[in-house]
């Protein structure tokens, strides 16, 4: 087991600019989920799947995110014609389906838009 | 809508001094409650979580929490704090019906003086 792996940790970019994250979830487990968390604040729900399935979106995510788990394995987040508003931490997290409630977060991706 | 609140946002102990650290929520039932905690560079990890039975709940690390539904609190605990504790504290709540959708409190920074 060797947790929740995300790529790249910092991504700086320039604002109009599209950025992709990765998510690789721990290997059984089939739930997989993207948060945001802006500075001083908790982590915010952005979506959720199951295996490749996409089962909910938070209205936060607008229709500039598009996420991908193509063969229920790894994650992709694009972020299309950033903002400065998006800077903040993306954070991945993964479950079981029968103890979703035990999530395991990644490290997170920073992204800073200039 | 559910919410919340962690009204300290940064919290100095001395170590080995005990520590309590306040979370109170708002929703229409009685969620299942989590404490995470977060270090600087670290993924979020769980240090415990409620769902229902015994209101005292143990956690790793040491600490615990309690729930009291009269206050609609889960106040986390640690009777002797370590300087490796010093960490950004999150609580946070899922319906218990549907446990996807997490919502975080924006977090209790926790500094432990030598």
């Amino acid at each position: 087991d060797t947790g929740v792996s995300q790529d790249p940790r910092h991504k700086i970019t320039k604002r109009g600019q599209n950025v992709t994250f990765r998510c690789d979830p721990i290997s059984e487990h089939n739930r997989l989920y993207w948060y945001r968390q802006t500075l001083g604040q908790g982590p915010e729900f952005l979506t959720y799947f199951q295996n490749e399935a996409q089962l909910e979106k938070s209205r936060l995510l607008s229709d500039r995110f598009s996420a991908e788990r193509p063969k229920g394995s790894f994650s992709t987040l694009e972020i299309q014609r950033t903002e400065q508003g998006d800077s903040a931490m993306y954070l991945c997290a993964s479950s079981l389906t029968v103890s979703s409630y035990e999530q395991y977060f990644g490290p997170g991706t920073r992204l800073t838009v200039t | 809508a559910q919410s919340v609140t962690q009204p300290d946002i940064h919290i100095t102990v001395s170590e080995g001094a005990s520590l309590e650290l306040r979370c109170n929520y708002s929703y229409g039932a009685t969620p299942y409650l989590f404490w995470y905690v977060q270090s600087p560079g670290q993924g979020l990890q769980l240090l415990l979580k409620y769902f229902s039975g015994d209101t005292l709940v143990q956690g790793i690390k040491g600490f615990e929490a309690e729930f009291k539904r009269s206050q609609s609190s889960f106040n986390l605990r640690k009777p002797s704090v370590h300087w490796s504790d010093a960490a950004e504290y999150f609580c946070a709540v899922a319906p218990a019906d549907y446990g996807q959708n997490f919502v975080f409190g924006p977090g209790t920074r926790l500094s432990v003086l030598p």
